[in-house]
């Protein structure tokens, strides 16, 4: 099976604009969720997508937004970029088949630099 | 917020040694589950222990979990030079969102 795949690997971006990330789950998988990774906050999660539903989401702005498509695929969307925003993006797959055993599968990320 | 801390922050190893990595966490957990990123690639996953298990064997990895003190460990036997990564574990609640603790450094020398 082919792993979770994300485009673009890299942007880079300028204060105010606004950028689309894309990930396609392990095929099968219903369940995406996206992380941010920055040098100082570590590891977080921004959002959890299953069957098009936001399921749940973590503490970020409203400026992040994301959404999930009938085939799994899912795109996340940041507005108004800011500086700080700059981090490498890694969205996760799994089956969400049982909640004590699912593993997320993580795929290369997106590093997403705003100047 | 992240979950909770990692010990130590960096390990520096002689290649054929053993690397013990510690994690703590701070709420109610489904499972536990360690991954490792080579320089800031993706997370590639290396073993889940449910809430219920004690400890867990994948290969040369060994995990162990104790809920009383919220605390887990990845012992890495016989280290190899391309074991050379960052170690993150994860906690899962009913939610599945996972929360990460701050991650080791290892680094094993030829």
């Amino acid at each position: 099976k082919a792993g979770v795949t994300q485009t673009p690997r890299y942007l880079i971006k300028t204060r105010g604009q606004q950028v689309t990330l894309s990930c396609s789950p392990i095929s099968g998988h219903r369940s995406v969720s996206w992380y941010q990774q920055t040098p100082g906050q570590g590891l977080q999660f921004l959002f959890e997508y299953f069957s098009e539903t936001q399921r749940n989401k973590g503490n970020f702005p409203g400026r992040f937004s994301g959404r999930q498509f009938s085939n799994s695929r899912s795109e996340m969307n940041v507005s108004t970029l800011e500086l700080g925003d700059s981090a490498l993006y890694l969205c996760a797959s799994s089956p969400y088949v049982d909640s004590r055993t699912d593993t997320q599968y993580f795929g290369p990320g997106t590093r997403l630099t705003v100047l | 917020s992240q979950q909770g801390e990692e010990d130590p922050q960096a390990l520096s190893i002689q290649e054929g040694e053993n690397a013990t990595m510690n994690c703590s966490y701070k709420t109610s957990i489904n499972n536990l589950q360690w991954y490792r990123q080579n320089s800031g690639r993706g997370l590639v996953h290396l073993i889940l222990i449910r809430s219920n298990e004690r400890e867990k064997h994948s290969g040369r990895l060994r995990v162990t979990l104790d809920t009383s003190k919220k605390s887990s460990s990845l012992l890495i036997t016989a280290s190899r030079a391309a074991d050379t990564a960052s170690y993150f574990c994860a906690t899962a609640g009913s939610a599945r969102q996972l929360t990460f603790g701050s991650g080791t450094q290892l680094t094993v020398l030829p």
